[in-house]
């Protein structure tokens, strides 16, 4: 089935430092969400966007809908141990409503 | 207030059964969604509803997979004649409407033998 590319695929950083996660599309999107998922567990919303060019926060995340419609990055600031996990991107396309995922960014924080 | 459900979480089954996948989507919400994801990737999308409204079918992977929501509440994913390729973790999610966000349900692991 069709994902998005979403990269990097994985990152190790340390605690404390920041982290980007971008994803990319052919397609133009008309919503871009953001969950996040841990092992075992369901993915959990984080930032929902809905316009072209909007730039929205949740704490210590940022996320954009790139100008295009077919990108968005998620920032995370002073990364802190329980933010490991996999990342997904996921949008919805014009005259549809179900979600197309990405591929998923593997974040691993050491202390 | 409670999340989006699904029973049974694990399911075994040998090859050629029927199995019955249920989603409880969060109360008041009017969009329904069922997804599969294989390990290490993201949910692929199977089906959606809309109240008991069957919208949108084109990711079921062949007939042997269906879906209903009668009362345009509970959902039941229904796989026919199981094969080992139907192994996965099948997502249920839900959205106030189908403009909104999807929540997600932790899912049922079926594991066909």
């Amino acid at each position: 089935g069709q994902q998005l590319n979403q990269s990097p695929q994985s990152m190790f950083i340390q605690e404390g430092e920041d982290v980007s996660m971008n994803c990319t599309s052919s397609s133009i999107f008309n919503t871009w969400l953001w969950y996040k998922q841990d092992p075992g567990e369901g993915p959990v919303l984080l930032i929902a966007l809905y316009k072209a060019g909007e730039l929205t926060s949740n704490g210590r995340l940022t996320a954009q809908f790139g100008i295009t419609r077919k990108d968005s990055f998620l920032n995370i600031s002073a990364s802190i141990p329980s933010d490991v996990g996999i990342y997904f991107c996921a949008g919805q396309l014009d005259n549809t409503d179900k979600l197309i995922f990405g591929t998923g960014t593997r974040l691993q924080v050491f202390p | 207030g409670a999340g989006v459900s699904q029973s049974p979480r694990y399911k075994v089954t040998k090859r050629g059964q029927d199995v019955a996948l249920r989603c409880d989507p969060i109360s008041g919400h009017v969009s329904l969604y069922w997804y599969r994801q294989a390990l290490g990737q993201g949910p692929e999308f199977l089906t959606y509803f809309n109240y008991e409204a069957q919208q949108d079918k084109s990711g079921l992977p062949n007939d042997r997979f269906s879906a209903e929501r009668p009362e345009g509440s509970i959902s039941t994913l229904t796989i026919q004649r199981t094969e080992q390729r139907d192994s996965a973790m099948y997502r249920c999610a839900s959205s106030f409407n189908p403009t909104y966000e999807q929540y997600f349900g932790p899912g049922t692991r079926l594991t066909v033998t």
